[in-house]
Parts: C-alpha cells; structure tokens; sequence
C-alpha cells in the first residue's frame, strides 16, 4: 500500500504570508496526486490534479508541484478564505485511492 | 449543473447494515470517464476512500472494506447506492458520495465532485 505523509500537520500563519504544505508518497507515484481544500462542516474540493493541474475556478494564488515521491502545495499569499483543512490523494494504485492525513492551515 | 445528495439513515445499530443512496442531477450518471463513489470521513480525522461503480455496474472496492461493501447502480433513477455490513461504532462517519474521474495512464481516480455528506452514528 502506498502511504501519504502530509507535513506539517498544522500550519499558522498570516494574511498574505506564502506558505508551503508537503505530502511524501512511500513509493514513487509519478504525477498522479491530487490535493483538496475542506472547510468545516464542508465537503472536500478539488483544488490540483496530476501534482501540477489547476482545476478550473481555483484561484491562480495556488499552486502545486513535484513527482516521484514527494510534492508540495503553494498558496502564494494567504487571503482569509485560505483557512482550512488540505488533503493530498494518490491515484497511482491500481484500482485504489489514499489519502494523506491533512494539513490545518490556521490563522497566526 | 451537477448537484450529488446523499440521503439514508442518521443512525445505525451495531451489527446492522447501514445503507445510503446518492442522487446525481445535472447529468447523466451513464456518462462516460466518470465513476461514482464514496468517501467517509470519522470524527475529527482524514478521508477514507470506499470504492466506486461504473455504470455498467463494474465495482472497485477499498481492500479494507472489500468483505463488507457492495455498491450499487439505478440508471433509470440516476443514483447509486452503499451498503455496509456489519457496523460497529468505528464505522461512524460523514459518508461522502463523489463523481471519480477515470485517469487510464494510472489505472486510478481523483474526486471532481462531492455531495454535501451526511453523518451515520452506529449505536444501540
């Protein structure tokens, strides 16, 4: 089984700040990574696909990179609606799909 | 616009079999590319996928849930359907239905859509 590390597990920080979320894959996914935004109480939203891929009506102050094993997610400038939980999800598994297990992104 | 709602008992008996159902509008559930899914979500934790069905009735199953976990499709109505077996208290969680779109390079699936969730307890 391939596993997800997310780091770190909580994040504070400021308006406008850059921040930067990582998610490690136990083996080598190529690109096949997604991340997700949720909000309490809230279902979770797609935000990147295949490590790098916008979705579309994801504001461009988002980010994501990386390959192989390890990957990153970057919100260039904090705005308050940013305040969340974020998830990464592999789909290099055969017929199966993980996730990491999120990152608070807190207010400073 | 595409809209998933699940819908199924808030509330589970131990030992018994919870059963939901997600209603698609917006489009047709027999489009291709597209699988159709769930997710759950414990208290207080992370996301864990369930598994998913094609139209034509094709199921893939999360290995951990496999013995107990039958998914199900009705074109004609648009939906799908979970059934898990079994319940205990660890299955209490927000279940999540989700449109899985098909990546064939990898074999596998992201989450383009998700319903709103709706909370099971499994309690006597």
């Amino acid at each position: 089984d391939i596993q997800l590390t997310q780091s770190p597990s909580t994040l504070s920080a400021s308006v406008g700040e850059r921040v930067t979320i990582t998610c490690r894959a136990s083996q080598n996914i190529s690109s096949w990574l997604a991340w997700y935004q949720q909000k309490p109480g809230k279902a979770p939203k797609l935000l990147i696909y295949k490590a790098s891929s916008l979705e579309s009506g994801v504001p461009s102050r988002f980010s994501g990179s990386g390959s192989g094993t390890e990957f990153t997610l970057t919100i260039s400038s904090l705005q308050p609606d940013d305040f969340a939980t974020y998830y990464c999800q592999q789909y290099n598994s055969y017929l199966m799909c993980s996730f990491g297990q999120g990152t608070k992104l807190e207010i400073k | 616009q595409l809209q998933l709602q699940e819908s199924g008992p808030g509330l589970v008996k131990p030992s018994e079999t919870l059963s939901l159902t997600c209603t698609v509008s917006g489009v047709s559930i027999s489009s291709s590319n597209y699988y159709w899914g769930w997710i759950r979500q414990p208290p207080r934790k992370g996301l864990e996928w369930i598994g998913n069905i094609y139209f034509s009735g094709s199921t893939y199953y999360n290995p951990s849930l496999k013995s107990r976990v039958t998914i199900s499709v009705d074109t004609s109505k648009n939906q799908f359907s979970l059934k898990l077996s079994s319940v205990t208290a660890a299955d209490t969680a927000v279940y999540y239905c989700a449109r899985h779109f098909w990546e064939p390079y990898s074999s596998s699936w992201y989450l383009f859509d998700w319903g709103q969730g709706t909370p099971v307890t499994v309690s006597s």
